[in-house]
């Protein structure tokens, strides 16, 4: 099974700031998932970018994706404290179960 | 839509007993993944099935870890007996679609302490 590695690991800014956190994989894949989770509960999943697509948003999230360099960003804009969380990517190829890696802790201070 | 349910929430046993734990996925997914997730850690992946066949369980111990998928819908996963390392999180997650691809809803998890 593939598993995406997650970068920085930990991350702390200011609200109204901007985050930005990385995933690199090693495999081809079909597509690519970014969840959150908060403390002590479930993951949620925030979206997916395919693999023929290069960028997709939804709300404040910006994905990017680059298959070339086997990578992707989620770029949270105006961050709140809200957002304070762990989030985890997970690269898809179609015939790997969904695994996931040891994610980034973002610590949005008010 | 009902989500993923997950029961007990939260377990505490002495070290070489039992423990099992529950979980009803979204009616209609016929993915279910269990997973472990030590505090700190991303989760990690026990058992996948796929309706009420086993995908992937190269991760389960299977000398103490158990799971099934009874008729492709409710699934129980059992440790037997327990270690002070199984202490963790356990979550349940559902799919309609196959393997990864795509969106996984996940419960609330079982919070398991062994002492």
């Amino acid at each position: 099974s593939q598993q995406g590695e997650e970068d920085p690991q930990a991350l702390s800014i200011q609200e109204g700031e901007n985050a930005t956190m990385n995933c690199s994989y090693k495999t081809s894949i079909n597509n690519l998932q970014w969840y959150r989770q908060n403390s002590g509960r479930g993951l949620v999943h925030l979206i997916l970018i395919r693999s023929n697509e290069r960028e997709k948003h939804s709300g404040r999230l910006r994905v990017t994706l680059d298959t070339s360099k086997k990578s992707s960003s989620l770029l949270i804009t105006a961050s709140r404290a809200a957002d304070t969380a762990s989030y985890f990517c997970a690269p898809g190829s179609g015939n790997t179960p969904l695994v996931f890696g040891k994610g980034t802790r973002l610590s949005v201070i008010a | 839509e009902a989500g993923v349910a997950q029961s007990p929430r939260y377990k505490i046993i002495e070290k070489r007993q039992s423990v099992a734990f529950w979980c009803n996925p979204i009616s209609g997914h016929a993915t279910l993944y269990w997973y472990q997730q030590i505090l700190g850690q991303g989760p990690k992946l026990l058992i996948q099935f796929q309706n009420n066949g086993v995908v992937d369980d190269s991760q389960l111990p299977k000398d103490r870890f158990s799971a099934e998928r009874l008729k492709g819908v409710d699934s129980t996963l059992k440790i037997q007996p327990a270690k002070l390392e199984d202490s963790a999180v356990y979550l349940c997650a559902s799919s309609f679609m196959a393997q990864g691809a795509g969106e996984a809803f996940f419960g609330q998890g079982t919070r398991l302490t062994v002492v």
